[in-house]
C-alpha cells in the first residue's frame, strides 16, 4: 500500500525563523512530489512541486527531495504568522495515477 | 497554476433533499477529477475518482447511490448528494488533474460547504 507520512504537529516556530516540514513516502518508484498549503476552512493550494533530487527554491520556500531516502521536505524561511496553516505532502506514484496525500502537518508561526 | 472552480461555495438544505455541486477546470483539460470530503479538523478523505466519459470509482465505504458523480466532459464534473441527512454536512472539495506545461499536476477547487438541517 502506498503511504505518505508526515508529523501531524503542531509545529510551532517564532516569526522570522525557518520552519522545516518533513515527509516520507513508501513507493520507491514515485515520480513527482508536491506541497500544498491549506488554511483553516479553505481548500488546499499547490505551493511547490519537485521532480528531481536536490533543492528547488521559490521565494521563501525551498523544497528538498532525496529519492534514495524517500524523503521530501519543505523549508519556509523568514516565517510569518500568515504561514500558519496545514501543509500537505503529496506524491504522484506514476504519471497519470492518483496522488497520495499525507495527513498534513499543522504549522503555527508565533508573532 | 491551473484554476478549478466549484459552485456553489456554500449551500444549506433540508434533510431529504438532493444537492448538486459543480466542479469545472477553467484553463486545462482535466483527465481525472477527484471528490474529497473533509470534516472539521480532520484530513481530506477521498470519496471517488472520475474520468471523463466513464463511471466513477468510489472509495471503500462511500455509497455510490448516495453520492452520484457525473463527469460529462474534460472540464466538468458534478457531485449530487441524494437524500441528504445532517451527517452529510461537510466540506466537499473537488480537484482536477491533468498535464499542465508538460507536468502532471493536481489542483483543488475552493470547496463547497454543505449544511443539512
Amino acid at each position: 500500500q502506498k503511504e505518505v507520512e508526515q508529523n501531524s504537529g503542531p509545529l510551532s516556530v517564532p516569526e522570522g525563523a525557518i520552519a522545516s516540514l518533513n515527509c516520507t513516502y513508501s513507493d520507491r518508484g514515485s515520480q513527482s512530489f508536491f506541497w500544498y498549503r491549506q488554511y483553516s476552512g479553505k481548500s488546499p493550494e499547490l505551493i511547490m512541486s519537485i521532480y528531481s533530487n536536490g533543492d528547488k527554491e521559490d521565494g521563501r520556500f525551498t523544497a528538498q527531495l532525496n529519492k534514495a531516502s524517500q524523503y521530501v521536505s519543505l523549508l519556509i524561511r523568514d516565517s510569518q504568522p500568515s504561514d500558519s496553516a496545514t501543509y500537505l505532502c503529496a506524491v504522484n506514484p506514476r504519471y497519470g495515477q492518483n496522488f497520495v496525500f499525507g495527513p498534513g502537518t499543522r504549522l503555527s508561526v508565533l508573532p | 497554476g491551473a484554476v478549478v472552480s466549484q459552485h456553489p461555495s456554500r449551500v444549506i438544505c433540508k434533510s431529504g433533499t438532493s444537492v448538486k455541486i459543480e466542479c469545472r477546470s477553467l484553463d486545462f483539460q482535466a483527465t481525472t477529477m477527484f471528490w474529497y470530503r473533509q470534516f472539521p479538523k480532520q484530513s481530506l478523505m477521498l470519496m471517488a475518482t472520475s474520468n471523463e466519459g466513464s463511471k466513477a470509482t468510489y472509495e471503500q465505504g462511500v455509497e455510490k447511490d448516495k453520492f452520484l458523480i457525473n463527469h460529462a466532459s474534460l472540464t466538468l464534473s458534478t457531485l449530487t448528494v441524494t437524500s441528504a441527512h445532517p451527517e452529510d454536512s461537510s466540506f466537499y472539495i473537488c480537484s482536477a488533474s491533468g498535464t499542465s506545461g508538460g507536468r502532471y499536476e493536481q489542483y483543488f477547487g475552493p470547496g463547497t460547504r454543505l449544511t443539512v438541517t
